[in-house]
């Protein structure tokens, strides 16, 4: 089945600065690949997602970057604000017809002020 | 509704009692996913639906688990026997499609005592 690996678990950024998350996967069948934000106690929510066709998505301050050959794809988050501290998850479906959203164990961003 | 709804939000029951817990996804969405989360873990998959069916049930950890979809909408995932491992936060989630974006209900906290 399908593994994605995330790193950093945590990630510790002064307000202003940049911060990035990467995940690698292991199907190259996969073609759908989302990032969620998660605030203690609260659901995750979908922030931005990338599918197989495009390298790259932008969205205000937040982008996301795949790199199909190597297996793997990044969260940026530019200009940090003490509102973006959360637990990111990212995600992989799409393998064959199997459209399992399969989640990576979160990275803790915490943006200092 | 507006978004996915879990009842019961909180759930405490005893170790070798039954348990149901039931999602009501977005109305017109076709597939519905079951995920399990544990503190500071990332969502684990459970099983995914495509309609009535379950097109996806490799995460059910063993035979005391299983979910149901009757009439497409909402799922019902019933749990037997339950062990205090069984303890976590269970989400739901729905998408209009499969991979789409999928919205999370908030969870049902079960506490296995």
């Amino acid at each position: 089945g399908e593994n994605v690996e995330q790193h950093p678990s945590t990630l510790s950024v002064q307000e202003g600065d940049s911060a990035v998350i990467k995940c690698t996967y292991s199907d190259s069948a996969s073609n759908y690949f989302p990032w969620y934000k998660q605030e203690l106690g609260k659901r995750p929510q979908l922030i931005i997602d990338i599918r197989s066709n495009v390298g790259e998505k932008k969205d205000q301050r937040i982008a996301v970057t795949l790199n199909k050959t190597a297996k793997h794809f990044s969260l940026h988050i530019t200009e940090t604000q003490p509102e973006d501290s959360a637990v990111y998850f990212c995600a992989v479906s799409g393998g064959g017809s199997n459209y399992k959203l399969t989640f990576g164990k979160g990275t803790l961003l915490t943006v200092n002020p | 509704g507006a978004g996915v709804s879990q009842t019961p939000s909180n759930k405490v029951t005893e170790k070798g009692k039954y348990v149901e817990l039931r999602c009501d996804p977005i109305s017109g969405h076709t597939a519905l996913y079951w995920y399990r989360q544990s503190l500071g873990q990332g969502p684990e998959f459970l099983i995914y639906f495509q309609g009535t069916g379950a097109a996806d049930d490799s995460g059910l950890p063993n035979d005391r688990f299983f979910a149901v979809r009757p009439e497409g909408s909402v799922s019902t995932l019933k749990i037997q026997r339950t062990e205090r491992g069984d303890s976590a936060v269970y989400l739901c989630a729905s998408s209009q499609a499969p991979n789409t974006e999928a919205f999370f209900g908030q969870g049902t906290r079960l506490t296995v005592v």
